[in-house]
């Protein structure tokens, strides 16, 4: 069936680093993902919702210019944690929405397998 | 203003007794939609229900079923005869319609842990 692939699976960067993240669909075009970040033992979060060929909408308290979107193709949002700090640690899980089913509430909705990030 | 309140934040039980996870919600939106997923150690998110504002039929899925009472704006989750497999964070999920349809927003999960 459709599959999100979310790459790395886990990254370990130094402080001051910037870490990309992708997203990728696989047998589908989605023209909007979803970032979401999670805590350890804590809920997830949503960051921003990535909108294929223009800007992404970052939700409330997420610093765009520290968590940088780009949604370049149909099947490819990226996730760039600039200048990457401990604080950042965290588990980031995208989604994306398959809308060839239409864009009514029947369309599925996948998530990757999350990207564990350690900032030392 | 979109909320989910799982309130349990634990939950451990014995191999093969039954056990529920409560799930409330709040929204403004007359139609909506709910989720259920589970969360292993491993970390992804393994899809378990969607169930729109509409459908207030409960469903029963193998060893799973969920009851909706929208009258208390309940979506609540109860596994039968649960096995260890059935250790996990389980989260429930609230998304508006249309093109708000995929932004989820997530109660802070229920850890379940089974014991043989």
């Amino acid at each position: 069936g459709a599959v999100v692939s979310q790459h790395p699976s886990w990254v370990i960067c130094k402080s001051g680093t910037s870490v990309k993240i992708e997203c990728r669909s696989l047998d589908f075009q989605a023209t909007t993902m979803f970032w979401y970040r999670q805590f350890p033992k804590q809920s997830l979060m949503l960051m921003a919702t990535s909108n294929e060929g223009s800007k992404a909408t970052y939700e409330q308290g997420v610093e765009k210019d520290k968590f940088l979107i780009n949604h370049a193709s149909l099947t490819l949002s990226t996730l760039t944690v600039t200048s990457a700090h401990p604080e950042d640690s965290s588990f980031y899980i995208c989604s994306a929405r398959d809308l060839s089913f239409g864009t009514g509430g029947n369309s599925p909705l996948h998530f990757g397998n999350g990207t564990r990030l350690t900032v030392t | 203003a979109q909320k989910v309140t799982q309130a349990q934040t634990e939950i451990s039980v014995v191999e093969k007794e039954d056990v529920t996870l409560d799930c409330v919600y709040e929204t403004r939106d007359t139609t909506y939609y709910l989720f259920w997923y589970k969360q292993p150690p491993s970390g992804e998110l393994v899809f378990l229900i969607r169930r729109n504002s509409f459908d207030e039929q409960n469903e029963i899925s193998g060893r799973y079923s969920w009851n909706f009472q929208k009258s208390t704006s309940s979506f609540n989750f109860t596994i039968t005869a649960s096995q260890v497999v059935d250790s996990a964070v389980y989260f429930c999920a609230l998304s508006g319609r249309g093109s708000t349809l995929g932004r989820l927003y997530f109660g802070r999960g229920t850890q379940l842990t089974v014991w043989p």
